[in-house]
């Protein structure tokens, strides 16, 4: 699986959009861009992915770059409970399964 | 349950002691996932579980280190001889896996922290 690179923290104050950045330059062209959270004491939770195009969901919505060598999250409207570590995944998506191999993630706070 | 289910959510065990965690995965997911997180680090893949194939054991740490999925639905993950470096949360997800429609979510339940004192 590709490499990512993420900021190990981000603030964010609430009620503004909240943007987190991931490199994942030697990404390949059949790399899905997943990204996941984990609340404090809690397990991961999915968030949103996509391979080519913008998508979006209730959640949040994830621009990729033409080139998909980067990528960004965005949370519109952060809340407090928003604070958690984001983790940006890039994975092949084939019939040997789904693992997904977790870095360290970006700790985004919210602040009020 | 409607979510992926961990028991104990939390053991202490004495060094040399063996534990075992299960999981119960969400009903009809054919995938099974366990990982580990130590304090303050990322999670560590163990090991995977998919339908009846063998299952993928490269992320375990040592020998002490098993898991088993009875009946293609519940696990356990066994540790034996326990070190205080087995200190951690153990994780476990399960996704749904069927040509076509595998986008690849996990859904992780809350996780058994294990203290090795």
């Amino acid at each position: 699986d590709a490499k990512t690179t993420q900021p190990p923290s981000m603030d964010c104050a609430e009620g503004r959009a909240a943007n987190l950045p991931c490199n994942h330059s030697t990404i390949s062209g059949n790399e899905y861009v997943y990204w996941y959270r984990q609340i404090h004491s809690q397990g991961p939770q999915y968030i949103i992915h996509g391979l080519k195009n913008n998508e979006t969901n209730e959640m949040a919505s994830l621009i990729i770059t033409e080139d998909r060598k980067s990528s960004t999250l965005i949370l519109p409207h952060a809340t407090l409970r928003d604070t958690a570590v984001y983790y940006c995944i890039v994975r092949i998506l084939n019939n040997a399964g789904n693992m997904l191999t977790f870095g360290g993630g970006t700790r985004l706070m919210v602040k009020p | 349950g409607a979510g992926v289910s961990q028991s104990p959510s939390n053991k202490v065990t004495e060094k040399g002691k063996d534990v075992e965690l299960r999981c119960d995965p969400i009903s009809g997911h054919t995938a099974l996932y366990w990982y580990r997180q130590s304090l303050g680090q990322g999670l560590e893949f163990l090991i995977y579980f998919q339908g009846n194939s063998a299952p993928d054991k490269s992320g375990l740490p040592s020998d002490r280190f098993s898991a088993e999925r009875t009946g293609g639905s519940v696990s356990t993950l066994t540790i034996q001889r326990t070190q205080q470096e087995d200190s951690a949360v153990y994780l476990c997800a399960s996704s749904l896996f069927s040509t076509g429609v595998n986008t690849g979510e996990l859904f992780f339940g809350e996780g058994s922290r294990l203290t090795v004192l």
